[in-house]
């Protein structure tokens, strides 16, 4: 079946530290994978995206993400994470299809920030 | 329009009662999409509306749980006989073709008592 695994409920790091959010898929075939943010009362923001192409993927606020393979990850990176960054992140998936793309969702990863 | 709007941002129900859910998708977008989000679990697809072909209803949990669409403009989704298990997040995405980027709302909380 296919999946999307994300295996941290909930990080915490400092302002100005490094971040990476782990992100495993699991299809048939090469997906396409997306990361959003969802900040509290707000909807789904996409921060990326990865179709095909450059397995290094840049995105807004600073983020990328990184498709590998071998290893079937989509890790969500970002060098220096701000106060700002506090928000819940999930990993999307799909294989597209005719009629449309049917995103599946991992559960989400809680990213707190401390000052 | 600026983006995907949804109303209302909450709704409080009793069990039994039958609820209606409205989305605004971006102008011009030609395929919508409804998903749900339960506390603590990921998003979770449940019907597909692209131009006029026929929906894609899969992720429709039950039959209490029905979908329109007025061409490539509003949605409704109606939870008929709500039961305490349909309280969620409601999330409405759209996009400008099938196989693209989907741009989601602020969705609606839904609280059945």
């Amino acid at each position: 079946a296919q999946s999307v695994t994300q295996p941290d409920i909930h990080i915490t790091v400092s302002e100005g530290a490094s971040l990476e959010l782990r992100c495993n898929y699991s299809y048939g075939a090469t997906p396409y994978l997306f990361w959003y943010v969802q900040s509290p009362g707000q909807g789904l923001q996409l921060l990326l995206k990865y179709f095909s192409g450059d397995t290094l993927v840049q995105g807004i606020k600073g983020f990328e993400a990184e498709f590998k393979r071998s290893q079937s990850s989509f890790n969500l990176r970002k060098p220096s994470v701000h106060w700002s960054d506090a928000a819940e992140y999930f990993c999307a998936g799909v294989i597209l299809t005719g009629g449309g793309n049917k995103l599946t969702f991992g559960t989400g990863t809680q990213l707190k920030v401390e000052l | 329009g600026a983006g995907v709007s949804q109303s209302p941002s909450n709704k409080v129900t009793e069990k039994g009662k039958d609820v209606e859910l409205r989305c605004d998708p971006i102008s011009g977008h030609t395929a919508l999409y409804w998903y749900r989000q339960r506390l603590g679990q990921g998003l979770e697809f449940l019907i597909y509306f692209q131009g006029n072909s026929a929906p894609d209803k899969s992720g429709l949990p039950s039959d209490r749980f029905s979908a329109e669409r007025t061409g490539e403009s509003v949605s409704t989704l109606t939870i008929q006989r709500t039961q305490q298990e349909d309280s969620a997040v409601y999330l409405c995405a759209s996009s400008p073709r099938p196989r693209d980027t989907q741009y989601f709302g602020p969705g609606t909380r839904l609280t059945v008592l």
